[in-house]
């Protein structure tokens, strides 16, 4: 168990509807990161968060929102989902800026 | 900026043979660099990091920073090693704006034949 959760596992929607992915962890760490995975292109930083309420962009931001109001929690939201959009999203934790990532179980989404 | 390149898509080996995965970066700085296995549909694992110095599942990586490179080997390779393997990296805080991101590279898909 790597103490991070996320969900839904799955899920479909259409193109240009709002949907948000949840990650929730059981520790109380600091940093916590949204990636989006896609073959060719490895792992793509959307967000990382430092804190609660500190959060700042990562590679690929756009079309994406995220909050930090608890330590534990960190949602991504698409606004305003696009097919490019489809992909598989992983959100991770750490507990101090060089300690390695441990992630959550992904969420794969689609946009139809 | 940072950059990690894993130049093979797809690698596929017998059991028992040899495996290396190659890894080169990108980096002015003192870099931190890491390697991450996903097994079929599952959660990224660390599978070891350069500090270590461990080996994990008779894996290795060493640091060789003339080449910039971070190879992962394995003498003899079973097929419970195919997984996706992706090397990544992690900048020093300099600045303190790290914040203990990676960088990762676009992954290698390891296939070990019985």
């Amino acid at each position: 168990d790597a103490g991070i959760t996320q969900s839904p596992r799955y899920k479909i929607t259409e193109t240009g509807r709002q949907v948000t992915l949840m990650c929730h962890q059981t520790w109380s760490h600091s940093y916590m990161f949204w990636y989006r995975q896609d073959l060719g292109h490895g792992l793509r930083l959307i967000y990382y968060s430092a804190a609660a309420d500190i959060t700042d962009k990562g590679e690929v931001p756009d079309g994406y929102v995220v909050s930090r109001s608890k330590t534990e929690n960190f949602p991504l939201t698409l606004e305003s989902a696009t097919r490019s959009q489809t992909s598989v999203y992983f959100c991770a934790r750490s507990s101090e800026y060089n300690s390695p990532l441990h992630f959550g179980n992904g969420t794969r989404l689609t946009v139809t | 900026a940072q950059r990690v390149t894993q130049p093979e898509k797809l690698l596929s080996v017998f059991k028992g043979a040899p495996v290396e995965l190659k890894c080169n970066y990108s980096y002015s700085g003192s870099p931190e660099l890491f390697w991450y296995v996903q097994y079929s549909r599952q959660r990224l694992q660390l599978l070891l990091r350069h500090i270590s110095r461990e080996s994990i599942k008779g894996f290795t990586a060493d640091l060789n920073k003339g080449e910039t490179s971070f190879h992962l080997k394995k003498p003899f390779a079973q097929e419970e090693d195919s997984a996706m393997y992706y090397c990544a990296l992690m900048t020093d805080n300099a600045g303190g704006t790290s914040y203990g991101k990676l960088t990762f590279g676009q992954g290698t898909i390891l296939t070990v034949h019985p």
